[in-house]
C-alpha cells in the first residue's frame, strides 16, 4: 500500500531532550516536507526537500533540523525541544522534485508532540 | 507577504445542499492551487487542484474555480453528504517549492 508513515504517533517529552520523528514513504517520491499544525494557524511548512541531499527552510524552521540521506526517509530532529514546539506534525511527499510542483502531496497520519 | 486565507472559519449546510468554500490568496505569482480535506484525527487528503492557466476544474462532486483577477479560489461541493464534514484547506504554490496553506474552514453537514 502506497503510504507515508510517521513514528511515533504520540510523544510526550521534556524541555531540552533531543528527539527525532521519523518519516518514510514507499512511493519513490522525490519531494518531502514537514508541517506543523496549530489551532488558528493552519498548516505551516517547517522544512522541505526537493530530492536526496537537498533541503530548504519553510516558513517556521527555527528549532528544527532535517536530513535527506536517502529518498524514502526524511526525519525531523528537535535538538532541544521547547514547550512552544508542542504541536501536531505532518510529513508529506509528492512525486515531483522539480522547481515547479504540480503534484498532490500525500500526508502521513500525524505525530502529536507535547513538550513539558 | 504571502498569505492564503479562507473567508469563513465555519460553514454549516444542510445535507443534500451545495457547499461553497472560499479562499483568498495574496501572491499573484502563485501558479498552482490545491484543496485538501482533513477529517478529525487524520492528515490532509488531496481533493482537487488547479493550475493558474485554468479558471475551472471539475472532479467527482467537486469543482474548483480560480479567479486570478481578484485572487480568489473556491471549492464547490455538490449534494453535500455527512461524510463531507471536515476541515477544508486551500493551499498555494508559488513556484518555489513552498506550499502555503490557509487556516481552514470547518464544514458541518446537518442531517
Amino acid at each position: 500500500e502506497a503510504q507515508v508513515t510517521q513514528n511515533p504517533r504520540y510523544l510526550i517529552t521534556v524541555t531540552g531532550k533531543k528527539l527525532t520523528v521519523t518519516c518514510s514513504q514507499n512511493m519513490n517520491h522525490e519531494y518531502m516536507s514537514w508541517y506543523r499544525q496549530d489551532p488558528g494557524l493552519g498548516l505551516r511548512q517547517i522544512y522541505y526537500s526537493m530530492n536526496v541531499e537537498v533541503t530548504d527552510k519553510g516558513d517556521v524552521p527555527e528549532g528544527y533540523k532535517v536530513s535527506r540521506k536517502e529518498k524514502r526517509n526524511f526525519p525531523l530532529i528537535l535538538e532541544s525541544p521547547s514547550p512552544n514546539q508542542t504541536s501536531l506534525y505532518f510529513c508529506a511527499s509528492s512525486l515531483s522534485g522539480g522547481a515547479i510542483i504540480y503534484n498532490e502531496q500525500f500526508f502521513g497520519p500525524g505525530t502529536r508532540l507535547t513538550v513539558l | 507577504g504571502e498569505s492564503v486565507g479562507l473567508h469563513l472559519p465555519t460553514l454549516s449546510v444542510q445535507e443534500g445542499d451545495n457547499s461553497i468554500i472560499n479562499c483568498a490568496y495574496s501572491n499573484s505569482a502563485s501558479d498552482y492551487f490545491i484543496w485538501y480535506k482533513q477529517e478529525s484525527g487524520k492528515g490532509p487528503q488531496f481533493i482537487i487542484d488547479i493550475r493558474s492557466n485554468m479558471d475551472k476544474r471539475q472532479g467527482q462532486r467537486v469543482t474548483v474555480l480560480l479567479n486570478k483577477t481578484v485572487k480568489h479560489l473556491s471549492l464547490q461541493i455538490a449534494a453535500t453528504q455527512p461524510g463531507d464534514s471536515a476541515v477544508y484547506f486551500c493551499a498555494e504554490n508559488g513556484n518555489t517549492g513552498k506550499l502555503i496553506f490557509g487556516q481552514g474552514t470547518t464544514l458541518q453537514v446537518k442531517p
